[in-house]
């Protein structure tokens, strides 16, 4: 059973507006929530994280939220730039451990 | 180099043959991880090593067999594999046992047939 949900393998935004990517958990016990980005041919690159006691962390023109009472987080990408196109894994981990546990990854698509 | 550099980045092989992936970190991380991306699936651990020792073995067989010399080398000793062992192997450190801001290498993309 995957604990970690990208629900949507794909999206497709127009470069300058605004990206956003889903992603959903079932295990309460997660505290620390991470978004990876990956291009081909690399290994993923982290990108922004979150820890359970915020509901939003911004870097740039990248913010996470989280809402735990849906267990569920998004990132948002604002303005998108063609540069972004990737793949975005979201991934979770809870006090105490050493996994990390990834969503399958949502392949965005920044167009002019 | 910097970063977490992975060789050979593509490897074939038999299901009879032995073959090791490599890993080297230059960032002076104190633990390395190996992961297994099967297509279409999530990153799944394999391995994890503290400070050159074994902490998490996520129950993965025999037939991948993990070394890790000091705390910049990983390896992953292969043999008798299966098809179904076929996908995207990498590598990862972070600065400690537990820090999850873990940085990736490239991968090797393991065929075996």
């Amino acid at each position: 059973d995957q604990q970690v949900k990208q629900n949507s393998p794909s999206l497709s935004v127009q470069e300058g507006r605004i990206s956003i990517l889903n992603c959903d958990y079932t295990n309460s016990m997660f505290d620390y929530f991470l978004w990876y980005k990956k291009y081909p041919a690399e290994g993923p690159t982290f990108l922004i994280s979150i820890s359970s006691i915020k509901d939003k962390n911004e870097d740039g023109r990248f913010t996470v939220f989280l809402n735990k009472s849906a267990k569920h987080l998004s990132l948002h990408i604002v303005p998108s730039q063609p540069g972004d196109s990737a793949v975005y894994f979201c991934a979770a981990s809870a006090y105490n451990t050493d996994k990390l546990i990834f969503g399958t990854g949502t392949r965005l698509q920044v167009f002019p | 180099e910097t970063g977490v550099t992975q060789t050979p980045r593509h490897l074939v092989m038999g299901m009879t043959n032995k073959k090791s992936l490599k890993c080297e970190q230059h960032l002076g991380h104190n633990a390395m991880y190996w992961y297994k991306q099967s297509a279409k699936k999530p990153l799944e651990l394999m391995f994890v090593y503290s400070l050159e020792e074994r902490v998490e073995n996520n129950s993965v067989p025999s037939r991948f067999s993990p070394e890790c010399p000091n705390s910049s080398h990983l390896f992953l000793h292969l043999h008798t594999l299966q098809p179904e062992d076929s996908a995207l192997y990498l590598c990862a450190s972070s600065h400690a046992r537990g820090s999850y801001e873990q940085y990736f290498g490239p991968g090797t993309r393991l065929t075996v047939t």
